[in-house]
């Protein structure tokens, strides 16, 4: 059975304090593993994909990285607007086109 | 481009009512996904459908029915609702299998 472990669970920054967030996972052949957004009342947005060990994904901000266990999503000088949870989900091959979520961490920056 | 809209955006139903939620795509996307989120979890998988015409179980199917007549639309029906029914749902759909695109969500609260 796929699974995934988000830790912390929460995290409070201030403005500009650099922080990662950790994605554990085990899943019988890894297809993708998949980081999302979720901003209160709204639904997940995409952030992105890695599909193999070393790969780094860079957009702004945030960096997301791959390893065989974990995946990391590293914040650098974050802003009140990164305020928000953060999803991590991984498909298998033999589960093509289902993806099992974490519970996610809730990120907190205060300016 | 609307993307996914889903409907109604919150509900409240009596305990026994038969329900549906309504969710359309305009992407032309083959997948789609209904997925339940519970007060500080991730999503969990109801059901899914990889192309028109066909539908699968996913985690948490027990209670709930889906049907996919055609590309865009694939609506979750509860046939009883029962109180551990209340949640916030998802709908999601997906072109290649792997990102998902979600929708804003229903709110549905069973009583």
């Amino acid at each position: 059975e796929d699974q995934v472990t988000q830790s912390p669970e929460a995290l409070r920054l201030q403005e500009g304090e650099s922080s990662s967030l950790n994605c554990s996972y085990t899943v019988s052949g890894l297809r993708g593993l998949f980081w999302y957004r979720q901003d209160p009342g709204k639904g997940p947005e995409f952030l992105f994909t890695l599909y193999s060990a070393g790969e780094e994904k860079e957009k702004e901000r945030l960096k997301a990285t791959l390893t065989k266990k974990e995946s990391f999503l590293h914040i650098t000088a974050p802003k009140p607007e990164d305020s928000a949870t953060y999803l991590c989900a991984v498909q298998a091959w033999t589960n093509a086109g289902k993806s099992t979520f974490g519970d996610g961490t809730t990120l907190t920056v205060k300016p | 481009i609307a993307g996914i809209t889903q409907a109604p955006t919150s509900q409240i139903l009596a305990a026994g009512r038969r329900m549906t939620l309504r969710c359309t795509q305009d992407m032309r996307h083959n997948a789609m996904y209904w997925y339940r989120q519970d007060l500080g979890l991730g999503l969990r998988l109801i059901h899914y459908s990889n192309t028109a015409g066909t539908t699968g179980k996913g985690e948490v199917p027990d209670g709930y029915s889906v049907s996919r007549a055609n590309t865009d639309d694939f609506p979750l029906t509860l046939a009883s609702a029962v109180p551990s029914q209340t949640s916030v749902y998802f709908c999601a759909s997906s072109d290649s299998g792997d990102t998902q695109y979600f929708g804003p969500g229903t709110r549905l609260t069973v009583l």
